[in-house]
């Protein structure tokens, strides 16, 4: 079955405009979770969603980042007014249900350059 | 605040070597343990899961071992390949934090 997808898989933007990056999660997967990579670091958490639970949002850096998540589908993650230090990797992963011993299953990422 | 830490940040060695990454964590009080492959472009994979109160986990060449009272794990990749060439993650999962990733191990195995 298909893996988990991200788009666009590379975006160049000029700081100041708002971004959009789409995850679609595996079919059946409740839990669906974003990671940032910045280059040469480990994956930050981001926010994570579980049904119809309120999304733990801890890990967004700045009131610049936003995310939706349309029922148990596809999730937007969206950065306003683009800074340099928002350059990184963005992953997506979704998992069956948020247990333990529930493996993680990533998309491809999406690669985000702020000029 | 959970801390992970992987040695070496690199490793280069010749086809046919047995080798081990490291992973060390500072809060012992954990559910699971993962180690992930990450290839560019390709997102993660995971390897292995071990959960807190198993001592190890074996998949084909791969072996990873957990220490959750001194805070360690250890990924074995017997008889390395050049198709093991990856950037090896590992992660911790505590209670209902998410996952903490290290910022993993570039490895790179010459034919």
């Amino acid at each position: 079955g298909a893996g988990v997808s991200q788009s666009p898989s590379n975006k160049v933007t000029e700081k100041g405009k708002d971004v959009e990056l789409r995850c679609d999660p595996i079919s059946g997967h409740t839990a669906l979770y974003w990671y940032r990579q910045r280059l040469g670091q480990g994956l930050e958490f981001l926010i994570y969603f579980q049904g119809n639970s309120a999304p733990d949002k801890s890990g967004l850096p700045s009131d610049r980042f936003s995310a939706e998540r349309t029922g148990e589908s596809v999730s937007t993650l969206t950065i306003q007014r683009t800074q340099q230090e928002d350059s990184a990797v963005y992953l997506c992963a979704s998992s069956f249900r948020r247990t333990v011993d529930e493996t993680q299953y990533f998309g491809p990422g999406t690669r985000l350059l702020v000029l | 605040k959970q801390e992970v830490t992987q040695i070496p940040a690199a490793l280069s060695v010749p086809e046919g070597e047995n080798l081990v990454l490291n992973c060390s964590f500072t809060d012992s009080a954990i559910y699971n343990l993962q180690w992930f492959r990450q290839d560019p472009g390709k997102g993660l994979t995971s390897l292995l899961l071990i959960q807190s109160s198993q001592r190890e986990q074996t998949s084909g060449r791969l072996n990873a071992s957990l220490d959750k009272s001194s805070g360690r794990s250890t990924l074995y990749i017997a008889a390395s390949q050049p198709g093991d060439s990856a950037t090896y993650l590992c992660a911790v999962h505590s209670g209902n934090t998410p996952l903490v990733f290290g910022k993993g191990t570039r490895l790179s195995v010459i034919a």
